[in-house]
């Protein structure tokens, strides 16, 4: 079954430390995989995705197919990085559909 | 471009009441869809469309009705509202093939 996994439902950090959001997968081929952020009452926006392998807002997060994971990180957390993120994953096998598969979001919270 | 709007931004309904959300896209994409967010379930489809006059549903459709009688819109309808179907309501929308999708700023919608 295709399923994206985010362990944790709240993150709480200090400003200035590093932060991994958690995202592991199934699926039994090579997805595409993404995340997207959700500031306070605003619109979801795509953060990043995989295959084009940049840094936004200096976050970066690795497609280990080895481990099925696509962690989010960030060495120095912002406050302004607080917001919900949410890791998914396109099935290319369903790209007739364009149907995306959401984890469960997890909620960063960057304390001062 | 206004991208991807969404009609209206908050309503309150009566439980029994019947209304529609309206979601238009400008960016001529094929694919479109409808989520509600709820805390702790993250996002979750309702229905979608592949294109001009068809639907489908998706992982919780029942409550719900919808039509793609435009390519730019699509209408999410509630015919009988429940307590249950409180929520934020987020439509979205994607090219061909799939992959990145594009958001709504999202329906907060009350059923008392």
């Amino acid at each position: 079954a295709q399923r994206v996994t985010q362990p944790e439902k709240l993150l709480s950090v200090f400003k200035g430390a590093p932060v991994e959001l958690k995202c592991n997968y199934s699926y039994s081929g090579s997805p595409e995989l993404f995340w997207y952020v959700q500031y306070s009452r605003q619109r979801l926006q795509l953060l990043l995705r995989h295959i084009s392998r940049e840094s936004i807002k200096g976050f970066t997060a690795d497609l280990n197919k080895g481990e099925t994971s696509f962690h989010l990180k960030k060495p120095f957390a912002q406050e302004e990085d607080s917001a919900m993120y949410y890791c998914a994953l396109f099935p290319p096998r369903g790209g007739n559909t364009g149907k995306l598969i959401f984890g469960q979001g997890t909620t960063l919270q960057v304390k001062p | 471009n206004a991208g991807v709007t969404q009609t209206p931004k908050f309503r309150v309904l009566k439980t029994g009441q019947s209304m529609t959300l309206l979601c238009a896209q400008d960016m001529n994409h094929e694919y479109m869809y409808w989520y509600r967010q709820d805390p702790g379930m993250g996002l979750r489809l309702i229905h979608y469309s592949v294109g001009e006059g068809t639907t489908a549903k998706g992982e919780v459709p029942d409550g719900y009705n919808v039509s793609r009688l435009k390519k730019q819109n699509f209408l999410l309808g509630l015919e009988s509202a429940a307590p249950s179907q409180t929520s934020v309501y987020f439509c979205a929308s994607s090219y061909v093939g799939g992959g990145e999708q594009f958001f709504g700023p999202g329906t907060r919608l009350t059923v008392l």
